[in-house]
């Protein structure tokens, strides 16, 4: 079993549309998470950290499940701007980038 | 501000020649990584650094692959000689902290073997 594990996608949904992505972990001692954003061609990009109470920043809410060992992120009214790679990020000794979630948003 | 800086930002050589990529992070920041990205395996740590010295490197893929951090404000990852499949995007980023603050990458070194 991969140590962080997401569905590649992509993930094709219209503007407007409420898109959520999962990234499940093995390693139960983990103690920081993030969503980073990478764009085509382009470095990752810090989107957000997540906390254990859970985070919204605008139309970006994360979660933290301890005890299923997951997080998600939701995207709500989704922007032809949000079309990107979306890779989830697991720290406790070591950082373990997922392999990403590639979301299309069309118009 | 300056974020983190890279060079070369494109590199092509022939394979068994050596490779140095070049990173300059962020001031004041005390951690620095190099990741490796390819297709088929995603974003790898590769090495990182915390106050100049080198915490983990059990990413590093092989002896041929060395990376050095002389000073805060400079680190060189080598690959000598090189193969062609460590052709990738390599990518060096820099933090506050060791592994739970948030990392900021620089723009990435595209290096080709042929």
């Amino acid at each position: 079993r991969k140590e962080v594990e997401q569905d590649p996608g992509p993930f094709n949904v219209p503007e407007g549309a409420t898109v959520a992505f999962n990234c499940t972990y093995s390693n139960s001692a983990s103690q920081s998470f993030f969503w980073y954003r990478q764009d085509c061609r382009k470095e990752p990009k810090l989107l957000m950290s997540v906390y254990s109470s859970g985070n919204e920043d605008g139309r970006f809410t994360a979660q933290l499940n301890r005890a299923s060992q997951y997080i998600s992120l939701l995207i709500r009214d989704s922007k032809l701007s949000d079309s990107a790679t979306y890779l989830c990020v697991v720290a406790s000794d070591k950082l373990i980038f997922g392999t990403g979630t590639r979301l299309q948003v069309f118009p | 501000d300056a974020g983190v800086i890279q060079s070369p930002r494109h590199e092509v050589t022939e394979m068994g020649q050596e490779v140095t990529l070049r990173c300059k992070p962020i001031s004041g920041h005390n951690s620095l990584f190099w990741y490796r990205q390819t297709m088929m395996r995603g974003l790898e740590l590769l090495i990182y650094f915390n106050n100049n010295v080198p915490i983990d490197d059990s990413g590093m893929p092989e002896d041929r692959f060395s990376a050095k951090m002389p000073n805060a404000s400079f680190s060189t990852l080598k690959i000598q000689p090189s193969e062609p499949r460590d052709s990738a995007v390599y990518f060096c980023a820099s933090s506050f902290m060791q592994l739970n603050q948030p990392q900021h990458f620089g723009d990435g070194t595209r290096l080709s073997i042929l």
